[in-house]
C-alpha cells in the first residue's frame, strides 16, 4: 500500500478481554514501532523492530502487552486482560533504515481502543 | 537512552506572529532531528527536519535550527495562519539507526 495501515479503527472492549491491534507497515520499511497516544499527551514508546534483530520492548508498560512482527513485515500488538487505563489510540509507525542515512518514521491513522 | 526535552507545552500567537518552538537532547550521538504536526484526531505528519551535519533548513515559511553543541534545535513558523493550529511533536533519532524519541509535543493556537 502507499502508506503504514492500522486495524481495527476503533475497538471497543470490555475490561479484561483480549485485543489484537494490526499493523501493515510500508513495503520494504525494515523499523516498525509503536507508540501509545493517551488523549491530549504526548506519544508514548512501546516497542521498536528492526530487521531481524531482537526487538526493543522497553517501552512496554506491563506484562499484559505484547508484540509481534512475522516475516518482517506486519506486526501485531496484544493487550490482555485490558484495563481502563489502556484507553487510548495506538499509532504504528515505519522507517527505512539502511545505508548511510535512513529516512522519518511515517504513522498509520492509528487505532482508537476504548475498554469500557 | 536519549531524552527529549520539549518547550513550551502550549504556545498561543496571533495570526500573522512568529512562533518558536525549543527541544533540547541528551544523547550527543543523535544525528536526526524531526518535527511532526498532527492536527486534531490526524497523525503526525512530517513537516521539517535537519540532520546533525547542517546548523539550519528553511522551507517556506517553517525552519528547524539545530545547535549540535548545546543539543537543542528548534521550530521556527513565521507569518503564522489559523491553519498552522495544531499540536508541534520534536524528535531526535538515536545512533545507528535507533528508535525515535519524541518531546512531549506543543499545542500551538493561532488566534485570526
Amino acid at each position: 500500500g502507499a502508506g503504514v495501515s492500522q486495524s481495527p479503527s476503533n475497538k471497543v472492549t470490555e475490561k479484561g478481554k483480549d485485543v489484537e491491534l494490526r499493523c501493515d507497515p510500508i513495503s520494504g520499511h525494515t523499523a516498525l514501532y509503536w507508540y501509545r497516544q493517551s488523549l491530549g499527551q504526548g506519544l508514548e514508546f512501546l516497542i521498536y523492530f528492526q530487521g531481524n534483530s531482537a526487538p526493543d520492548k522497553s517501552g512496554l508498560p506491563s506484562d499484559r502487552f505484547s508484540a509481534e512482527r512475522t516475516g518482517g513485515s506486519v506486526s501485531t500488538l496484544t493487550i490482555q486482560r485490558t484495563q481502563q487505563e489502556d484507553s487510548a489510540v495506538y499509532l504504528c509507525a515505519s522507517s527505512l533504515v539502511g545505508g548511510s542515512r535512513g529516512t522519518e518514521a511515517f504513522f498509520g491513522q492509528g487505532t482508537r481502543l476504548t475498554v469500557v | 537512552g536519549e531524552n527529549v526535552e520539549q518547550h513550551p507545552s502550549t504556545l498561543s500567537v496571533q495570526e500573522g506572529d512568529s512562533a518558536v518552538i525549543k527541544c533540547t537532547y541528551s544523547d550527543s550521538a543523535s544525528n536526526y532531528f524531526p518535527w511532526y504536526k498532527q492536527e486534531l484526531g490526524k497523525r503526525p505528519q512530517l513537516i521539517i527536519d535537519i540532520r546533525s551535519n547542517v546548523g539550519e533548513k528553511k522551507d517556506q515559511r517553517i525552519a528547524v535550527t539545530l545547535n549540535k553543541t548545546a543539543k537543542h534545535f528548534s521550530l521556527h513558523i513565521t507569518e503564522t495562519q489559523p491553519e498552522d493550529s495544531a499540536v508541534y511533536f520534536c524528535a531526535a533519532r538515536g545512533p545507528n539507526f535507533n528508535k525515535f524519541y519524541f518531546g512531549s509535543g506543543t499545542k500551538l493556537n493561532v488566534k485570526p
